[in-house]
C-alpha cells in the first residue's frame, strides 16, 4: 500500500516552454502533497506544500508563478514550470500524506527535468 | 528551529562490515527523526522513524537507529553490510506531533566494496 507515482519520469524541454508533472497517489486519498526539489548531490528542498481544493501553500523563495501547484482530487496533484529555463534543470520529487501529517509521507519516485 | 547535521559525504564499508552512518540532529523541541534511502533517479524509501516511542528503532532491511537525546545523534547502523545497500541515505527531522515541515540532511552515499 501507500503507492505514489509520477509522470513522467524524465522530461527534456525547450527553454521558454511549459512543463506539467503529475503526482497521484494509487492506493490511498492524500489530503495534502508536497513538491520538492533535488539539486544534483544535494538535500531535498521544499517547494510547496498543496491541499485538496485549496492553494498551494510556497516556501519562501519559490516563485508561485513560475511553479503552479493544482491539487484538484485527493489523487492527483500537479506542478507545471511555466516558461522553463536551464537553471529549472533538476529532480522533482512529490510526495503525499493524510491531512498534513509530514511525518507520514509516501514519496514518489521522481522526475528529470532538463531544460535545454 | 531544527536542523540536522550528517557526517560524511561518504562512507564506504566491505562487503559484511558494519554500517554506521551518523546523523545529528538539533531542534528546540522534542523531534521525530527519520532515517531515507535513494536509489539512482528514485524517490525516497522511509526505512525508519522515531517518533518518541522505544529510543532503539527497528527498520527495514535490518537497520536501525538510536535515538540518544544526550547527544542529540540518531545514528543508522547495520551490522554486515549487502552490496544492495550501496545508496543514499538522508536523516531528517520534524518537530513531533508530525505537522510540521520535514528537515533533511545533506545525505551520505554509501558504497560497499565486494
Amino acid at each position: 500500500g501507500a503507492v505514489v507515482s509520477q509522470h513522467p519520469s524524465r522530461v527534456i524541454c525547450k527553454s521558454g516552454t511549459s512543463v506539467k508533472i503529475e503526482c497521484r497517489s494509487l492506493d490511498f486519498q492524500a489530503t495534502t502533497m508536497f513538491w520538492y526539489r533535488q539539486f544534483p548531490k544535494q538535500s531535498l528542498m521544499l517547494m510547496a506544500t498543496s491541499n485538496e481544493g485549496s492553494k498551494a501553500t510556497y516556501e519562501q523563495g519559490v516563485e508561485k508563478d513560475k511553479f503552479l501547484i493544482n491539487h484538484a482530487s485527493l489523487t492527483l496533484s500537479t506542478l507545471t514550470v511555466t516558461s522553463a529555463h536551464p537553471e529549472d534543470s533538476s529532480f522533482y520529487i512529490c510526495s503525499a500524506s493524510l491531512a498534513g501529517r509530514y511525518n507520514e509521507q509516501f514519496f514518489g519516485p521522481g522526475t528529470r527535468l532538463t531544460v535545454l | 528551529a531544527q536542523s540536522v547535521t550528517q557526517l560524511g559525504s561518504h562512507v564506504s564499508v566491505s562487503e559484511g562490515a558494519l554500517v554506521l552512518l551518523r546523523c545529528n540532529y538539533s531542534s528546540s523541541v522534542p523531534p521525530y527523526l527519520f532515517w531515507y534511502v535513494q536509489y539512482p533517479n528514485q524517490g525516497l524509501q522511509l526505512l525508519l522513524k522515531y517518533t518518541s516511542a522505544a529510543t532503539l528503532v527497528k527498520g527495514i532491511n535490518g537497520f536501525e537507529a538510536e535515538f540518544k537525546k544526550s547527544e542529540t545523534s540518531f545514528h543508522l547502523t547495520k551490522p554486515s553490510a549487502h552490496m544492495s545497500d550501496a545508496a543514499e541515505y538522508f536523516c531528517a527531522v520534524t518537530p513531533s506531533g508530525g505537522y510540521q515541515k520535514v528537515t533533511f540532511g545533506t545525505g551520505t552515499k554509501l558504497q560497499v566494496i565486494p
